[in-house]
C-alpha cells in the first residue's frame, strides 16, 4: 500500500524547535518530490516546503530561514526541522507526495498529519 | 504569489442535487489547477488534477473544467458521503497556493 506516515508533532514553547518525520512506503521514495502542507485549526491549507528528487528545497516567505526540509532516501524518510516556532505555526502538518508529471504536479498521496502546538 | 478565490464559501445541498464550485486565479495558470476533498478529521484527497483529469478511483460524478483563470468543480447527483470541504490548488508556480475552501453540507 502506498503510504505516508508523519510523526514528531507535539507541544512546544514559542521560540522552540521541533523535528517532524514522514515515513514513506509502497513506492520508490527517491523518485518523487515531496511537500509539507499545514492546516491551522479550523483553517485552510497552506504550503510549507518542498524538496525535489535532486535535493533542491523550496519555502514560502512565512517559514524561510526558520524551517528546513530534508530527505534520507535510504530510509524512505522526509524531515522538517522547525526552529524559532511561533504561535502562528500551530497546525496539523501533512507530508504529501507530488505526482510525477512534468513541472509541479498535484499532490496524489497525503499522510494522516501530525499536530504541532506552539504555546507557553 | 498567485491567489485562488473559491465561491461559494459554504453550500447546503440536498442529495441528488448538482453542486458547482468555482475557483478563480489572480493570474493565468493554464490548466495547473487541482481539486481536493477533505472530510472532517481526515487528510485531503485528490479528486481532479490539471483542471479536468479525474484521479484514479474517484467516482465519476466528480468532474472539473476550466483553464486560464476560471475553473469549476462539479458534483453531479450529490451523495451523503460527499459532505466535505473542497479546495482548489495551483501548481503553476511556487509558492503553491490553495483556495480558502468550500464547505458542502448535506441538507
Amino acid at each position: 500500500e502506498v503510504q505516508l506516515v508523519e510523526s514528531g508533532g507535539g507541544l512546544v514553547q514559542p521560540g522552540g524547535s521541533l523535528r517532524l518525520s514522514c515515513a514513506a512506503s509502497g513506492f520508490t521514495f527517491s523518485r518523487y518530490d515531496i511537500h509539507w502542507v499545514r492546516q491551522a485549526p479550523g483553517k485552510g491549507l497552506e504550503w510549507v516546503s518542498a524538496i525535489d528528487t535532486a535535493g533542491n528545497t523550496y519555502y514560502p516567505g512565512s517559514v524561510r530561514g526558520r524551517f528546513t526540509i530534508s530527505r534520507e532516501n535510504a530510509k524512505n524518510s522526509l524531515y522538517l526541522q522547525m526552529n524559532s516556532l511561533r504561535a502562528g505555526d500551530t497546525a496539523v502538518y501533512y507530508c504529501a507526495r507530488e505526482g510525477d508529471s512534468s513541472g509541479i504536479d498535484a499532490f496524489d498521496i497525503w499522510g494522516q498529519g501530525t499536530m504541532v502546538t506552539v504555546s507557553s | 504569489e498567485i491567489v485562488l478565490t473559491q465561491s461559494p464559501d459554504f453550500q447546503s445541498v440536498t442529495p441528488k442535487e448538482r453542486v458547482t464550485i468555482t475557483c478563480r486565479a489572480s493570474q493565468s495558470i493554464g490548466s495547473r489547477l487541482h481539486w481536493y476533498q477533505q472530510k472532517p478529521d481526515q487528510s485531503p484527497k485528490l479528486l481532479i488534477k490539471y483542471a479536468s483529469q479525474s484521479f484514479s478511483g474517484v467516482p465519476s460524478r466528480f468532474s472539473g473544467s476550466g483553464s486560464g483563470t476560471d475553473f469549476t468543480l462539479t458534483i453531479n447527483s450529490l451523495e451523503a458521503e460527499d459532505a466535505a470541504t473542497y479546495y482548489c490548488h495551483q501548481s503553476s508556480d511556487l509558492p503553491g497556493t490553495f483556495g480558502q475552501g468550500t464547505k458542502v453540507e448535506i441538507k
